[in-house]
């Protein structure tokens, strides 16, 4: 089994709808979760971070965390062509040596269709 | 968010030479900086943690021998590829944890390089 898991898609949205992309995870003690968007050819970008459960709103985007489903999510709402791309979701897992590092999920890429 | 930079941003060379990745946080300082290889439609995959002024800490399966990495200074960390070989060709990309006077919202989030494409002849 995967650490981070992701659909890799490809997932189409039509412009305007509400785009949802899932992760889950393996490491139960896992405490930051990362949802970070990387355009073609470009490097990631940090677009939400969240620790607890429940939702954190930002924007157009909302990050759901379940830890007892071991799950989290990345609302996209008002969907614009320039959500297209590709989304990691990144875990930081509990093990004290790997305190610091992130493992990232395969990536969900988006499709925003006009 | 914090901003780190990368040099160069692309490099082609010929197979046996060596390559080497510079990767600065420039508005803040990084005890901890982190390595990441991407190959085409394929996922980023972690080769190393590297701290300053200690020896990196290198991921399953990386040879520490052929990616040497030095973090001299909190603002600055180096990937150098030794011998490289066309099966090295990839995307590079550099990472640097918010520590202290950065202008992220906490100090756990990781900031990304705009990366280094490497081609091997």
């Amino acid at each position: 089994q995967k650490e981070v898991e992701q659909n890799s898609g490809p997932l189409s949205v039509p412009e305007g709808a509400i785009a949802s992309l899932n992760c889950t995870y393996s490491d139960r003690g896992s405490q930051s979760f990362f949802w970070y968007r990387q355009y073609s050819g470009k490097s990631p970008e940090l677009i939400m971070f969240i620790y607890s459960n429940g939702d954190k709103e930002d924007g157009r985007f909302t990050a759901q965390l379940n830890k007892a489903s071991q799950y989290v999510s990345l609302l996209i709402r008002d969907s614009q062509p320039s959500d297209s791309a590709t989304y990691l979701c990144a875990v930081r897992p509990t093990l004290i040596q790997g305190a610091q590092k992130l493992v990232f999920g395969q990536g969900t890429r988006l499709t925003i269709n006009p | 968010g914090a901003v780190v930079s990368q040099h160069p941003s692309w490099v082609i060379c010929k197979s046996g030479t060596s390559v080497k990745i510079e990767c600065r946080s420039l508005d803040f300082q990084a005890t901890t900086m982190f390595w990441y290889r991407q190959f085409p439609k394929q996922s980023l995959m972690l080769m190393a943690t590297s701290n300053e002024g200690s020896k990196a800490t290198y991921e399953q399966g990386v040879e520490k021998d052929k990616f040497l990495i030095n973090h001299a200074s909190l603002t600055l960390s180096t990937l150098t590829v030794t011998s490289a070989h066309p099966e090295d060709s990839s995307f590079y990309i550099c990472s640097a944890r918010v520590t202290s006077g950065g202008r992220g919202s906490s100090y756990n989030e990781q900031f990304f390089g705009p990366g280094t494409r490497l081609t091997v002849l």
